[in-house]
């Protein structure tokens, strides 16, 4: 029983697509996450919303729109995909808004544009 | 501008030998420190953590050291296992900000 679920696992799309990533988490935590890793192994912050309130905006296109239905879900919308935007995608939750107890993340979305 | 700096990209170790993985920040702001271990196909899983009133966190065959006047942290694994193979991250986050700044990695093999 995955605690932190995304699919799917991989993508793989045509440049000016619109893709969807989805993300569940089953661990009551209040806080879900969006992470990217690029080609040089950076992890870095997209978005984070607490209890469905988005917390951070970090500077990404706007053709990135997460959306939370409820505070179990996080999805990942990506508008007119280009080249650059291959990546793995990390999605991840945690019990607070600061993670003091670490993050639970899930397996990653590998994201390729053609 | 990379804030956690991870200098060594690959590190192999002994089974059975102390791994030390290092870390490097660059602001004073942060004041808690995570790491987490990577296998590949995998998401990082959470280590161990440090708050910046502590100068050493201990759990099982983890330690994690920090030295705030040398804006330094190091993971310590006693004694190392095959199965510690994989990618170590460290993370720091500043008080009032919500997001943790990753370094890059130090992948770790343990020989047996």
């Amino acid at each position: 029983d995955t605690a932190v679920s995304q699919t799917p696992k991989y993508l793989v799309t045509q440049m000016g697509n619109d893709k969807s990533i989805k993300c569940e988490q089953n661990l009551g935590h209040d806080t879900m996450y969006w992470y990217k890793q690029d080609s040089k192994k950076f992890l870095k912050i997209m978005f984070s919303y607490n209890n469905k309130e988005l917390i951070i905006n970090e500077t990404v296109p706007n053709r990135f729109s997460p959306k939370s239905p409820d505070k179990a879900h996080l999805n990942l919308h990506i508008n007119s995909l280009e080249l650059g935007d291959s990546a793995v995608y990390f999605c991840a939750s945690s019990r607070d808004n600061r993670g003091v107890k670490g993050y639970t993340f899930g397996s990653g979305t590998r994201l390729t544009v053609v | 501008d990379q804030q956690v700096k991870q200098n060594s990209p690959s590190l192999s170790v002994q089974e059975g030998r102390i791994s030390i993985l290092n870390c490097d920040y660059t602001n004073s702001m942060f004041d808690y420190f995570l790491w987490y271990k990577k296998y590949p196909a995998e998401g990082p899983t959470f280590l161990i953590s440090i708050s910046s009133i502590k100068d050493k966190n201990e759990d099982g065959r983890f330690t994690v050291f920090l030295n705030k006047s040398a804006k330094h942290l190091s993971l310590h694994i006693v004694p190392s296992q095959p199965g510690d193979s994989a990618v170590y991250f460290c993370a720091a986050s500043a008080h009032g900000t919500y997001k943790y700044i990753f370094g890059t990695g130090t992948r770790l093999k343990v020989l047996a």
